[in-house]
């Protein structure tokens, strides 16, 4: 079963715009983790927010995590092109990632 | 610094044949696990090991076998091949710390 639930399930905007993307998850976490897919190609590890944090910041990567409501969100401000790719939220550590099925995102020249 | 290597990058079997994707990751990485990717769908994890010699199932094992004889190496076993495990196969490494660190995949094919 999948861990994360992103949303949207797509996004397009202008370059230059901020897109923000949702995770809600169903259990318990240790920590929250945002990853980045290219079309065809291996995750890119983005941020990690551990349960006793709310809000992390990673340059242009901002992530909240709501643990009462079991929520996260991720806001890439200042969007570029090479921000198009797929983005996962996934719950989990030791024990392998339990991943959502992810925000397809279009950065639109 | 490699990261996490996978190999074969691309694989074609036929049903019932079996093979074993490799994997090895050259971080000292005690934390690695096995994902498969179908399409328009998120990672499931098949099996996971918290160190050498200690492995276990994730959501989707059936038909997969792993070992950890090494801190390095974690490969994948596919018994008897068959149509249903035609996927993209990840594998991943992390420490005790951060996030994992992930291969560049293995798309499998089983005609």
């Amino acid at each position: 079963s999948q861990q994360g639930e992103e949303d949207p399930q797509a996004l397009s905007i202008q370059e230059g715009e901020n897109a923000t993307m949702n995770c809600s998850y169903k259990t318990s976490i240790n920590n929250l983790q945002w990853y980045r897919q290219n079309s065809g190609r291996g995750l890119v590890h983005l941020i990690l927010i551990r349960s006793n944090e709310r809000e992390k910041h990673s340059g242009r990567l901002r992530v909240t995590l709501d643990t009462s409501k079991k929520s996260s969100s991720l806001l890439i401000t200042a969007s570029r092109a090479a921000d198009t790719a797929s983005y996962f939220c996934a719950g989990g550590g030791a024990d392998g990632l339990t991943f959502g099925k992810g925000t397809h995102l279009i950065i639109q020249p | 610094n490699a990261g996490v290597t996978q190999t074969p990058k691309f694989q074609v079997l036929k049903t019932g044949q079996s093979m074993t994707l490799q994997c090895a990751q050259d971080m000292n990485h005690e934390y690695m696990s096995w994902y498969r990717q179908d399409p328009g769908m998120g990672l499931r994890l098949i099996h996971y090991s918290v160190g050498a010699g200690i492995t276990d199932q994730g959501e989707v094992p059936n038909g997969y076998n792993v070992s950890r004889s090494t801190t390095e190496d974690f490969p994948l076993r596919l018994l008897s091949a068959a149509p249903s495990q035609t996927s993209m196969y990840f594998c991943a490494s992390s420490d005790r710390v951060g996030g994992y660190t992930f291969g560049s995949g293995t798309r499998l094919t089983v005609v």
